[in-house]
């Protein structure tokens, strides 16, 4: 199947500092990527929906100044937490739709373990 | 409102025994239903999917078996062993819209 590359895959920050996390389709073209945000034996809760080349769709009560979302390319999208504190640490995952296979499938990264100290 | 419904939340089965989780379902307009397998500190793969053209698919000790008019679908992983152990969570699309189960922990007894 397709793979999604996300990096980092942990990481460790100190609080008010900001978080990048890439996602990058390595072998497939991704018009739309999603971002996800799951917390310790719970469900994926999608936190907004990347569109290469225009502005996220955030999903409510996600803060958008919080998350900055960019998709700027058919194979890249990045997650930045700005200003994190310790209630952003959590599991994060993206995911790409392979819009040339249209078989409607979701691939998804390996997550990205943010801890705010 | 919960536009996936899955149970059960966990599940102990012995090894080499039947795994059942079920799903269900409101929107018709869904028109792909996967199934994802999460382990700890990973991210979701795709496991198996079906479309509601057929009722059932098999792919090795995983079958899918979808019953369009309950709108209802469930996984069963056949002689189920401990490397199984881990989420699993069912899910509805249309088009870019993705709605996930709430997801079931599996864990096989050796």
């Amino acid at each position: 199947g397709a793979v999604v590359s996300q990096h980092p895959s942990w990481v460790i920050c100190k609080s008010g500092t900001s978080v990048k996390i890439e996602c990058r389709s390595l072998d497939f073209q991704a018009t739309t990527m999603f971002w996800y945000r799951q917390f310790p034996k719970q469900s994926l809760m999608l936190m907004a929906t990347s569109n290469e080349g225009s502005k996220a769709t955030y999903e409510q009560g996600v803060e958008k100044d919080k998350f900055l979302i960019n998709h700027a390319s058919l194979t890249l999208s990045t997650l930045t937490v700005t200003s994190a504190h310790p209630e952003d640490s959590s599991f994060y995952i993206c995911s790409a739709v392979d819009r040339t296979a249209n078989t409607g499938e979701l691939f998804f990264g390996e997550g990205s373990r943010l801890t705010v100290l | 409102q919960q536009q996936v419904k899955q149970s059960p939340q966990s599940l102990i089965v012995q090894k080499g025994g039947i795994s059942i989780i079920n799903c269900a379902y409101e929107n018709t307009a869904f028109d792909y239903f996967p199934w994802y397998q999460q382990f700890p500190g990973k991210g979701p793969a795709l496991l198996i999917a079906i479309r509601p053209d057929v009722s059932e698919k098999k792919e090795g000790r995983f079958t899918i078996s979808f019953n369009k008019s309950a709108k209802q679908f469930s996984l069963h992983i056949m002689d189920s062993q401990p490397g199984d152990s881990a989420t699993y969570f069912c899910a509805a699309s249309f088009g870019n819209q993705f709605y996930f189960g709430t997801g079931t922990s599996l864990t096989v007894i050796p």
